[in-house]
């Protein structure tokens, strides 16, 4: 059965402070990675990643894919408390129709 | 999410009575799904369509229903709801080409 695991559940650090996000997976035919944050509504899209090694960033959010090892991690940099919220990762597989996610980190950040 | 709609926003309703869920966009997307979230399971695919009349299940779908009419709606339907279909809904829709998905912003569903 297909599966994506993301540790930890969940994280409390103070403003300033860099956290990593981690997550496994095992997924049939993987197409690729995805990593969504979720605050109070609907999440939204941060990155997709299809190849290894690939660091993909955007201000002070990075990435990096392993598809030896079947894991990515997010780190975040200089945390606000604007980051505050949970963080999906996801995989999609097969004929790229479906998007199997992981259950989230909640990260708070204390001012 | 801009161009995805998903009425209503909050509903109450009854064991055992029938409830349907619509979600509308207006960026033309192929695909749609419905996912349902709950606290320790994240989002987990109920049904998903690939194209007008094209539908599938996902992972929890039993107790539900799905159709596709027209590019721009995608309905859910619970036959026979249950306590246990308390939760979240969310529709996603993506383009051909395009793998992140754009989200709703969900239907808080409960079961009484």
């Amino acid at each position: 059965e297909d599966k994506v695991v993301q540790s930890p559940l969940s994280l409390v650090v103070h403003e300033g402070d860099t956290v990593t996000l981690n997550c496994s997976y095992e997924v049939t035919n993987f197409r690729s990675l995805l990593w969504y944050k979720q605050e109070k509504k609907a999440p939204t899209f941060l990155f997709m990643l299809t190849s290894s090694g690939i660091e993909k960033k955007s201000g002070r959010l990075s990435s990096i894919l392993d598809k030896k090892e079947l894991f990515s991690i997010l780190n975040i940099t200089a945390t606000q408390t604007g980051d505050s919220a949970v963080y999906l990762c996801a995989c999609r597989e097969g004929g790229g129709f479906k998007t199997i996610f992981g259950a989230g980190t909640r990260l708070f950040v204390k001012a | 999410d801009a161009g995805i709609t998903q009425s209503p926003r909050h509903k109450v309703t009854e064991t055992g009575t029938p409830v349907t869920l619509r979600c509308h966009q207006t960026e033309n997307h192929r695909y749609m799904y419905w996912y349902r979230q709950d606290p320790g399971h994240g989002l987990r695919l109920i049904h998903y369509s690939y194209g007008v009349k094209d539908t599938d299940k996902g992972e929890v779908s039993d107790g539900y229903s799905v159709s596709r009419s027209k590019t721009e709606d995608f309905l859910l339907t619970l036959e026979s709801a249950t306590s246990s279909q308390t939760s979240v809904y969310f529709c996603a829709t993506a383009g051909t080409g395009v793998w992140g998905y754009t989200f709703g912003s969900g239907t808080r569903l409960t079961v009484v």
